[in-house]
C-alpha cells in the first residue's frame, strides 16, 4: 500500500515477551491508528495519535502502548504478549476529519502475530 | 462495541449479476464508508457517504444512507470475478479527540463472484 508500511508482516513469539510492532508513512498525516482484527469481531481499535506525542486509546487497548515520537512512525508494543493478542495488526492513516471529511483511512499490509 | 453490523454474511453470485450489502448502525454519524479487503491484504477505501446525503455513486459502485432508519446500502453492479473480496462499512461517530476519524468497523460481508 503506496505511503505506508508495517514491519514485520509476519511474527511468532512467545507468552510473556515483549513485542514491538512497527508502522511507518511517507504521506505526513497527521493521525494514525492501529487496529486489529478477529474472526467474528471485525477490525477494533486499539490505540491512535492525532500528532507527535499525543496519542489516546481505543475501545481494546488493555495490554497495549503506543508511541509516536515523529510523525511517520507510530508503534505498537505489547507490554508482555498472551496467546489472545494472537491476531492480524493494521495500521491506518488519515486526513480527514468530522463533518466535512472526504477521505477515509488508508491501511498497511498487516502484521500478523502469533503468540504462542 | 460494534457499531456497523453487515448484513448477509456471505455473498455468493454469478459474475455479471448485481450484489447488494447492507450496514445497519446504532448511533448518529458524521459519514458512513464502505472498505473492501483482498484475502491476505489490508482494507482499501472505496466510498464515503456524508449524513446529509442519501446516494453516492462511484464507478460501479452505488451506495445509500437512510439515517432515519440508521442503515447503509452497498450495491456493485456488473460484478466481476475481481470483485471477490470481503466488504466492510465502517462508521466515523464524530466524538474523537482532536479531529482524529476513529471508525467503527462492522465485521463484513465476503462477496464470492462466481465466473
Amino acid at each position: 500500500d503506496a505511503g505506508i508500511t508495517q514491519s514485520p508482516r509476519h511474527k511468532v513469539t512467545e507468552t510473556g515477551t515483549p513485542v514491538t510492532l512497527r508502522c511507518h508513512q511517507t504521506e505526513n498525516h497527521r493521525y494514525m491508528y492501529w487496529y486489529r482484527q478477529d474472526p467474528g469481531h471485525g477490525l477494533r481499535l486499539i490505540h491512535y495519535s492525532y500528532g507527535v506525542k499525543d496519542t489516546d486509546k481505543g475501545e481494546v487497548s488493555d495490554g497495549y502502548s503506543v508511541s509516536r515520537s515523529k510523525t511517520e512512525d507510530f508503534l505498537l508494543t505489547l507490554e508482555s504478549a498472551t496467546s489472545s493478542q494472537t491476531s492480524v495488526y493494521f495500521c491506518a492513516i488519515s486526513i480527514g476529519t468530522g463533518a466535512y471529511s472526504s477521505n477515509g483511512y488508508t491501511f498497511g499490509s498487516g502484521t500478523r502475530l502469533t503468540v504462542v | 462495541s460494534q457499531q456497523g453490523e453487515e448484513d448477509p454474511q456471505a455473498l455468493s453470485i454469478q459474475e455479471g449479476e448485481n450484489a447488494t450489502m447492507n450496514c445497519s448502525y446504532k448511533t448518529s454519524i458524521n459519514n458512513l464508508q464502505w472498505y473492501r479487503q483482498n484475502s491476505g491484504r489490508g482494507l482499501v477505501h472505496l466510498i464515503l457517504i456524508r449524513s446529509n446525503e442519501r446516494e453516492k455513486h462511484s464507478g460501479r459502485l452505488r451506495v445509500t444512507l437512510d439515517t432515519s432508519k440508521k442503515s447503509s446500502s452497498l450495491l456493485i453492479t456488473a460484478s466481476r470475478a475481481a470483485d471477490t473480496a470481503s466488504y466492510f462499512c465502517a462508521t466515523d461517530e464524530g466524538e474523537a479527540d482532536q479531529g482524529a476519524q476513529k471508525l467503527v468497523f462492522g465485521q463484513g460481508t465476503r462477496l464470492t463472484i462466481n465466473p
